[in-house]
């Protein structure tokens, strides 16, 4: 049973546009999300969290919002470039334990 | 500070052997988790251990177990392995869930 569901494997963005990645999750115990990126070979790295208390956490380019009454998270990339072209995976927390989403991948377009 | 550091880094097994992957946190974080990462599947939490003690189970089958020593490095170990184990395996450590979970570059097993 997937609690935390990104639906869209994959994203394509021209360089300089905003890339806006989605995510999905059922339990309403989730009291904290995270955002990471993962390259090839490489293993995930975090980038961006959010408290179940706020609804916006900024970090220079990249803002997630939360939307609970949705059950919703997104990612903001503004502006793309091509060094973000990665998979990126949300989590969510609830308690000790991580739920991560199956992931989105992620190509920016020069 | 060092990262998280998974050995080995690729693994060729035959089909009903066993294998053990090792993990070694970040230093000063007691919490180790373990993933799976197939293709299409996401990251497939394995189990959580604190203190040598294991506090989460995700839903795998038997063959697949864990430990935790008094340094906080890790074991996984699969048993009579499957084609279907083929996959990256993933370790995280962390200081806690609202810290985030840092992730070494993972194990790559094959079963042949």
């Amino acid at each position: 049973d997937q609690q935390v569901k990104q639906n869209s494997p994959s994203l394509s963005v021209q360089e300089g546009r905003i890339s806006i990645l989605n995510c999905d999750y059922t339990n309403s115990m989730f009291d904290y999300f995270l955002w990471y990126k993962k390259y090839p070979a490489e293993g995930p790295t975090f980038l961006i969290s959010i408290s179940s208390i706020k609804d916006k956490n900024e970090d220079g380019r990249f803002t997630v919002f939360l939307n609970k009454s949705a059950k919703h998270l997104s990612l903001h990339i503004v502006p793309s470039q091509p060094g973000d072209s990665a998979v990126y995976f949300c989590a969510a927390s609830a308690g000790n334990q991580f739920y991560f989403g199956t992931g989105t991948s992620l190509t920016v377009i020069p | 500070k060092a990262g998280v550091t998974q050995t080995p880094r690729y693994l060729i097994k035959t089909r009903g052997q066993q294998v053990t992957l090792s993990c070694s946190p970040i230093s000063g974080h007691r919490s180790v988790s373990w993933y799976q990462q197939t293709p299409g599947q996401g990251l497939q939490f394995l189990f959580e251990y604190f203190s040598e003690t294991q506090r989460n189970k995700g839903n795998f089958p038997g063959r697949f177990s864990g430990r935790q020593f008094s340094n906080s490095r890790s074991e996984m170990n699969v048993s009579t392995l499957e084609l279907g184990d083929s996959a990256l395996y993933l370790c995280a450590s962390s200081l806690g869930p609202r810290e985030g979970a840092f992730f070494g570059q993972g194990t790559r097993l094959t079963v042949v």
